[in-house]
């Protein structure tokens, strides 16, 4: 099992463009989430999904978007990128117990 | 207010003694309770969760929960240099486990 596998690993954006961050877990978990990790801070989470064709918002879902076509992938789309869109960024699973399966991360810089 | 509240440390201990994680919650319906760690530039891992009032062991590792004053702390015996990481509480605002909420993490510093 490869468990939560985040692509990429890292990546440098110019103010403006677009990217989507891929995430595939092999887990058959109906639970995925993403949550970015700004230096120093705490996770927020961005959005969640209960299972394929559902998602919702978390506490910072301004300036990205998901879908969840599959039980395996919920890639996050980052539209127009802003400095302020920096950050770490976790994707995780969950078999629905609280236990979040995490990726490695991807590390985003927005010049 | 925020919702999870964590003194941000570092709080430093000598091998061996105990550390005390504290993590204080806003929200009274709160049902599930846990702490990750998360080693420096690694992801977080899961250590214990804790739903009901008392402790629970694990370990070298105690969750404690008191729901009527809102807290959640985390006990390290025996404390090794090893388990120098940030420790993140982590809550479920509502019933079930959908939504996860997480403080902004406790430093630990264990000097050998």
């Amino acid at each position: 099992n490869a468990g939560v596998t985040q692509t990429p690993k890292f990546r440098i954006l110019k103010i403006g463009q677009s990217m989507t961050l891929q995430c595939t877990q092999d887990m058959n978990h109906n639970y995925m989430y993403w949550y970015r990790q700004d230096p120093g801070m705490g996770l927020k989470l961005i959005y969640y999904s209960v299972g394929a064709g559902i998602t919702d918002k978390g506490e910072v879902p301004n300036g990205y978007n998901v879908s969840r076509s599959t039980t395996e992938d919920f890639p996050l789309r980052l539209e127009l990128a802003a400095p302020s869109q920096t950050s770490v960024y976790f994707c995780a699973s969950s078999p629905d117990t609280g236990e979040l399966f995490f990726g490695e991360g991807s590390r985003l810089t927005v010049l | 207010q925020k919702e999870v509240e964590q003194n941000s440390g570092p709080l430093s201990v000598p091998e061996g003694a105990i550390a005390s994680l504290n993590c204080t919650y806003s929200d009274r319906v709160s049902q599930s309770f846990f702490w990750y760690r998360q080693y420096s530039g690694k992801s977080p891992e899961l250590i214990m969760s804790i739903y009901s009032n008392g402790d629970k062991e694990d370990g070298r590792f105690t969750a404690q929960l008191n729901k009527a004053s809102q807290y959640v702390s985390l006990l390290i015996r025996d404390s090794q240099p090893s388990d120098s990481a940030t420790y993140l509480c982590a809550i479920t605002s509502w019933p079930g486990f959908q939504k996860l909420v997480f403080g902004t993490g406790t430093r630990l510093l264990v000097s050998p």
